[in-house]
């Protein structure tokens, strides 16, 4: 199947510092990508929704002050958390899939484990 | 109410035995459900795609949707170790929509 590939896979960082993490699609044009967190044993929330191009959807609750996206290319979105928090210690995860294509043709990256001291 | 249901288990299960999973819903809406398997601290892999009620099969995985009742089930036969892990149900209303997860099922292995 496709890849995507997320880095880094771990972060720790100090409190007020901001991270940035990269999700790439390596062998396809992304034209969407998501942007998840999980907190342990508890599911995915989908946190924005990325067209490249445009400017990112938000969930509701997500602040997006705080959670920059940018995805400004075919193959990469990226995700700064501004100003962390050790309430943003959390696994961020992305997903990228081309125009068109179904959920069925959706991938996820590895991951990244932020922890903020 | 969460509007995808899944036990979060653990489930641990004798090596060669089968593992049933599944999960329950309140959005009569969805019509498109998969499975996802994830790895500690890995991202989640999609196992099964289906649409709309009716099995599916595919290797060691069956993959089972009641929408009458809002279940979905999956099976995993001849269970081996290397299928530890949690298991994650998803659906959406439509082909290419946002998906709903599951909480999660963390299933152990035995040998």
């Amino acid at each position: 199947g496709a890849v995507v590939s997320q880095h880094p896979s771990r972060v720790i960082c100090k409190s007020g510092t901001s991270v940035k993490i990269e999700c790439r699609s390596l062998d396809f044009q992304a034209t969407t990508m998501f942007w998840y967190r999980q907190f342990p044993k508890q599911s995915l929330m989908l946190m924005a929704t990325s067209n490249e191009g445009s400017k990112a959807t938000y969930e509701q609750g997500v602040e997006k002050d705080k959670f920059l996206i940018n995805h400004a290319s075919l193959t990469l979105s990226t995700l700064t958390v501004t100003s962390a928090h050790p309430e943003d210690s959390s696994f961020y995860i992305c997903s990228a899939r081309t125009q068109g294509a179904t959920n069925e043709k959706l991938f996820f990256g590895s991951g990244t484990q932020l922890s903020v001291l | 109410q969460k509007e995808v249901e899944q036990d979060p288990g653990p489930l641990s299960v004798p090596e060669g035995a089968i593992v049933s999973l599944n999960c329950t819903y309140s959005n009569s809406a969805f019509q498109y459900f998969m499975w996802y398997r994830q790895y500690s601290r890995k991202g989640p892999e999609l196992l099964m795609y289906t649409y709309s009620s009716g099995n599916k099969e595919d290797g060691r995985f069956t993959a089972q949707v009641d929408k009458s009742s809002k279940y979905i089930s999956l099976f995993i036969r001849d269970s081996q170790p290397s299928d530890s892990a949690t298991y994650l149900c998803a659906m959406t209303k439509a082909a290419g929509n946002k998906l709903t997860f599951g909480g999660g099922t963390r299933v152990l292995v035995k040998p």
